[in-house]
């Protein structure tokens, strides 16, 4: 069965620092997304992305953030000057369309020291 | 506002008694609600989503729109159910996660 992958799976990094986090969804489906859940909280909803842009975002999903699905196959989150509250697991899921159901990846536990 | 509530944070049955892990959710329209497993180290994976009407590994939810309730119930809870569960709706394009409960069923 097809699964969404997410690199690194663990991601230590210095306040400041830029970070990429990678993922390559289901080639088939057609909506990616970003979730997050910071240890001991629910998981939170970042941002969608469909047709090369983003459709929707939460309000945590603030400038420091961006999304890019460079060469048709990888998404990418990128938070550009992370920040210790940034520490937490990043969810990248994807479906076939507006019909759901999300297929997601393990995770990147990104950890800012 | 606080969609989906999932009051048990923590829940542990023996095996072979029943289980029900709760969810309540707040929406106005018609709810899209979905249960969600994560077991040890694993990712994410799609247990249940009411329109299907399914049983999958003996679970079952029913969606009750008078008490906004969709809790998720197995008669036998066996040691491999041991998970964490989350109750999801969404509206829109987002997914709204409940705080998940964590369950452990004891040998």
């Amino acid at each position: 069965e097809p699964e969404v992958t997410q690199t690194p799976s663990h991601q230590v990094t210095q306040m400041g620092q830029e970070v990429i986090l990678r993922c390559v969804p289901i080639s088939n489906h057609l909506y990616f997304y970003w979730y997050r859940q910071i240890l001991g909280q629910k998981v939170e909803f970042l941002v969608s992305f469909y047709n090369n842009e983003i459709s929707e975002k939460s309000e945590i999903f603030d400038d420091q953030f961006s999304v890019e699905r460079p060469d048709g196959s990888n998404f990418t989150l990128k938070i550009r000057s992370t920040k210790l509250e940034d520490s937490a697991m990043y969810f990248c899921a994807s479906s076939v369309g507006r019909v759901r159901p999300l297929h997601f990846g393990n995770g990147t536990r990104l950890t800012v020291t | 506002a606080q969609r989906v509530t999932q009051p048990e944070k923590l829940l542990s049955v023996f095996k072979g008694a029943p289980v029900e892990l709760k969810c309540n959710y707040s929406y106005s329209g018609s709810p899209e609600l979905f249960w969600y497993v994560q077991y040890s180290r694993q990712r994410l994976q799609l247990l249940l989503r009411h329109i299907s009407r399914e049983s999958i590994k003996g679970f079952t939810a029913d969606l009750n729109k008078g008490e906004t309730s969709f809790h998720l119930k197995k008669p036998f809870a066996q040691e491999e159910d041991s998970a964490m569960y989350y109750c999801a709706l969404v509206t829109g394009n987002q997914f709204y996660f409940g705080t998940g409960t964590s369950l452990t069923v004891i040998p």
